[in-house]
């Protein structure tokens, strides 16, 4: 039984460009969370979503990001515009249930040059 | 969103020593889950407390649910190098959120 998968593991993008990353859920697993984690710190949360639905963004800038969860495909954690401060691990979670236990994936780690 | 407290912020310990550390809430949380993450890893789930009182173990390591719901620990006995890491508490609150400690960093000295 698979379990959570992101990629790209490592992804590097200059100021001003894209990064997309992809978050694949346990099978069954139904409830996406996304997290941000600078170097030394802890888990910030960002965004969760179910299928085709995002439940709570609070954690997510207004700006430039924006996360999606559709009904078939993984979740995308998108970034416009990247800027230098963005430079970060962003780890996938997902969860069975709405009142169950988090299973994270490996991360994904951007670098912004 | 909920705000954990989470200490010590780190530690330094010989191999063999006992390691304890906590969580503490502002608020009641239904959930507690204890992580570790090893470097360049995504955190992977140690234990989880869903009943107040709960005590639960996993091999050398020991959580507890607070019986006010608003704190919970994890102890960690004779410790060994392999147990280097950051440990995480989380807490799920009566609104279904998610949140996170900021860590206790663990050095195991052989």
């Amino acid at each position: 039984n698979a379990g959570v998968m992101q990629n790209p593991r490592h992804l590097v993008r200059r100021r001003g460009q894209e990064a997309r990353l992809r978050c694949s859920p346990m099978k069954g697993h139904s409830h996406v969370y996304w997290y941000r984690q600078l170097p030394e710190e802890g888990l910030k949360f960002m965004v969760y979503l179910q299928k085709e639905n995002i439940i709570d963004e609070s954690g997510m800038p207004k700006e430039r990001f924006s996360a999606e969860f559709p009904k078939e495909g993984p979740s995308i954690l998108r970034i416009q515009q990247v800027v230098r401060g963005d430079s970060a691990a962003y780890f996938c979670a997902s969860s069975p249930l709405l009142t169950g236990e988090l299973f994270f994936g490996e991360g994904s780690r951007l670098t912004v040059l | 969103g909920q705000q954990l407290n989470q200490s010590p912020q780190s530690m330094f310990i010989q191999e063999g020593e006992d390691v304890s550390m906590n969580c503490t809430s502002s608020s009641i949380f239904n959930t507690w889950l204890w992580y570790k993450q090893e470097p360049g890893e995504g955190p992977v789930l140690l234990i989880a407390l869903y009943k107040a009182g709960e005590l639960t173990s996993n091999g050398r390591l020991t959580a507890q649910f607070g019986i006010t719901r608003k704190d919970s620990f994890l102890n960690i006995s004779a410790s060994i190098p392999s147990d280097v890491g950051i440990y995480f508490c989380a807490g799920r609150d009566n609104n279904n959120d998610m949140r996170f400690g900021a860590g206790t960093r663990l050095t195991v000295k052989p």
